[in-house]
């Protein structure tokens, strides 16, 4: 079965710096997706971005980044400039490339990301 | 365009109860998905539903159960509450077929069994 492991509980960044959150994955598929959610306290799960495996490329969407590392089973995501709305619980998750029932997302178990003024 | 909608917000159930969480998917989605978020984890896959039929389920008991209607729309039924089916209900909606694979997540519903 496939594993997402966040090994950060917790980490804070000043506003206006850089942070890294750090994902690992565990999996026999050579195709798949990866995801990093945020959810603030309001709840909401939001898509922060995405990497499709079959991508050499990282994956970007304004000031966040990822690092995908394929053989190393990492995918961690970056984020510049830190704003204070960027303060949440980020998830990582994990999902097959196929349709049907592999569209379940497997979950880390998140990374509470606080922002400093 | 409206988003996932989850009704009730909160709700408080005692033990050996029975509960039915609502989920309204997002127009033109026809692909729904249910999660529990237990306090400190990450979500958890319950089930999924596509065209009304059950269509991939995770590692949770029969009493936990679902329907989706025609306008696709979604019911999730829990028989026997436990204490530790108190946790946050996610419901996402996708459209797979139609090239919109990602999922979008409602606000949830916090079950409390007490």
């Amino acid at each position: 079965a496939q594993t997402v492991t966040q090994s950060q509980p917790e980490m804070s960044v000043q506003e206006a710096e850089t942070v890294t959150l750090s994902c690992t994955y565990d999996t026999s598929e050579s195709d798949y997706y990866l995801f990093w959610y945020k959810q603030p306290p309001s709840r909401q799960m939001i898509l922060v971005i995405r990497q499709e495996a079959y991508k050499q490329q990282n994956a970007t969407e304004n000031r966040f980044s990822v690092n995908f590392q394929k053989a190393a089973k990492s995918f961690s995501l970056k984020i510049s400039d830190s704003q204070l709305g960027d303060a949440a619980m980020y998830f990582c998750a994990y999902r097959e490339s196929s349709g049907g029932s592999n569209y379940k997302l497997t979950f880390g178990k998140g990374t509470l990301l606080t922002v400093n003024p | 365009e409206t988003g996932v909608t989850q009704s009730p917000t909160h709700l408080i159930k005692t033990r050996g109860q029975q509960v039915t969480l609502r989920c309204s998917s997002q127009s033109g989605h026809n692909t729904v998905s249910w999660y529990q978020q237990a306090l400190g984890q990450g979500p958890q896959f319950i089930f999924q539903y596509y065209r009304e039929e059950e269509n991939g389920r995770g590692n949770f008991p029969p009493r936990f159960s679902g329907l989706q209607f025609p306008n696709y729309s979604s019911e999730l039924n829990v028989n026997a509450l436990e204490l530790d089916d108190s946790a946050l209900y996610l419901c996402a909606s996708s459209a797979p077929g139609r090239g919109l694979d990602e999922q979008f997540f409602g606000p949830g519903t916090r079950l409390t069994v007490l």
